[in-house]
């Protein structure tokens, strides 16, 4: 398995500002991935962060609403941009350790006023 | 279009009922279904990945199996600390993406 972090833990912010989230893991990984989960729905994939270079989007999710960084194979961040209330969610990063086992960070709520 | 529907939405037991929960799913070539427990305000606990139909596993008081179309979530002589969401999810060949349902909401009363 694998400890993963997330800052923050929640927020809330106003529409059409941004707010960028962290995920931090305590080893390597080659594969992570950042998932939303809206009030009373299943998890969405976001995106595949890549490291090194850009992050491949799911169908109904764009760069400029949702930019992911991945800098090295331990830490990713995504930004939720010009954000409405709409996006109040909670979004989760997950991590792929052994083959076929994805780990899940303990998330950040966010809500949008 | 890869799908996975959870039955039932949720699910009251007494401590010690035993129980099933259901996972159908579609997906064009599976690579792996996958059992998450999620306790409320946490992220998803992952718990198993069956791979081929007729495979089983277990943990504790729950047993996963899956069949070419479902897979079951067999919770035995449950306790009051098993009460969570379960999720379920899928996987098609040649790619990382899970498929979630929208899970079952399990609690157990003492």
């Amino acid at each position: 398995s694998a400890v993963i972090s997330q800052k923050p833990s929640r927020d809330i912010c106003q529409r059409g500002t941004s707010l960028t989230i962290q995920c931090q893991v305590d080893s390597q990984v080659t594969m992570m991935f950042w998932y939303r989960q809206q009030p009373g729905q299943s998890l969405t994939l976001i995106a595949t962060a890549n490291q090194g270079s850009e992050a491949t989007y799911e169908s109904g999710f764009v760069i400029d609403k949702f930019p992911i960084s991945r800098p090295n194979l331990t830490f990713s961040t995504l930004t939720v941009s010009n954000m409405s209330p709409e996006d109040s969610s909670i979004y989760l990063c997950s991590v792929e350790v052994v083959s076929d086992e994805q780990y899940f960070g303990p998330g950040t709520r966010l809500t949008v006023t | 279009e890869d799908q996975v529907t959870q039955s039932p939405e949720a699910l009251r037991l007494q401590e010690g009922e035993s129980s099933s929960l259901n996972c159908s799913y579609t997906v064009s070539g599976l690579r792996g279904l996958f059992w998450y427990r999620q306790d409320p305000g946490k992220g998803p606990e992952f718990l198993f990945t069956l791979y081929s139909a007729g495979e089983e596993k277990e943990k504790e008081r729950l047993k996963a199996t899956l069949t070419k179309k479902e897979s079951f979530l067999h919770i035995t002589a449950p306790k009051p600390e098993d009460s969570a969401t379960y999720l379920c999810a899928v996987q098609g060949q040649g790619t990382d993406k899970l498929i979630f349902g929208t899970g079952t909401r399990l609690q157990v009363f003492p």
